[in-house]
């Protein structure tokens, strides 16, 4: 079965420090991979896709499929990132969710 | 553009009384679909549709019933409410397939 494994709960970094947020996912197909991001008081939104290879408000991801993952980064944290980050995966016509990551953008 | 829009935004409700979560989005989006939001656990999806009336399971559907009468409504149905479900619920609309999702803005459940 499909899944997607983000490692931290928590992730607080400073401002102007680079971000990392971990994802990992088991699928034994060709995986469609997202991140979404809800920020505080807003509705939760897609952030970026991987087949799209684009960069959105500084963040980037890469998928390697020999590591199975799809970590998310940016070069330097900015205090409006903090927000909580959602790896997904599409398989079919379920798109599946990690349990998140809460970004802390530290002054 | 309303986009998706849920109701209620808060309630409460007394172990095993019944409801209804409406959600209805107005971009003529085929797929539809329910997740709830705990603390921990992330987004779980509960049930989803590829058009009117199709609908399948998710990963937790159990205690919960969904139709698809039309391509703007998907109301998420407990039948039976338990504290277990106690949660924030999202729907979410998404063009041709599980493409990109757009979410409404929650509902949140307490069960007592």
């Amino acid at each position: 079965a499909q899944r997607v494994t983000q490692p931290e709960k928590l992730l607080s970094v400073f401002k102007g420090a680079p971000v990392e947020l971990k994802c990992n996912y088991s699928y034994s197909g060709s995986p469609e991979l997202f991140w979404y991001v809800q920020y505080s008081r807003q509705r939760l939104q897609l952030l970026l896709r991987h087949i799209s290879r684009e960069s959105i408000k500084g963040f980037t991801a890469d998928l390697n499929k020999g590591e199975t993952s799809f970590h998310l980064k940016k070069p330097f944290a900015q205090e409006e990132d903090s927000a909580m980050y959602y790896c997904a995966l599409r398989k079919d016509d379920k798109i599946i969710f990690g349990k998140g990551t809460r970004l802390h953008i530290l002054p | 553009n309303a986009g998706v829009t849920q109701t209620p935004k808060f309630q409460v409700l007394k172990t095993g009384q019944s409801m209804t979560l409406q959600c209805a989005q107005d971009m003529n989006h085929e797929y539809m679909s329910w997740y709830r939001q705990d603390p921990g656990m992330g987004l779980r999806l509960i049930h989803y549709s590829v058009g009117a009336g199709i609908t399948d399971q998710g990963e937790v559907p159990n205690g919960y019933n969904v139709s698809r009468s039309t391509t703007e409504d998907f109301p998420l149905r407990l039948l039976s409410a338990a504290p277990s479900q106690t949660s924030v619920y999202f729907c979410a609309s998404g063009g041709s397939g599980a493409n990109v999702l757009t979410f409404g803005a929650g509902s949140r459940l307490t069960v007592l």
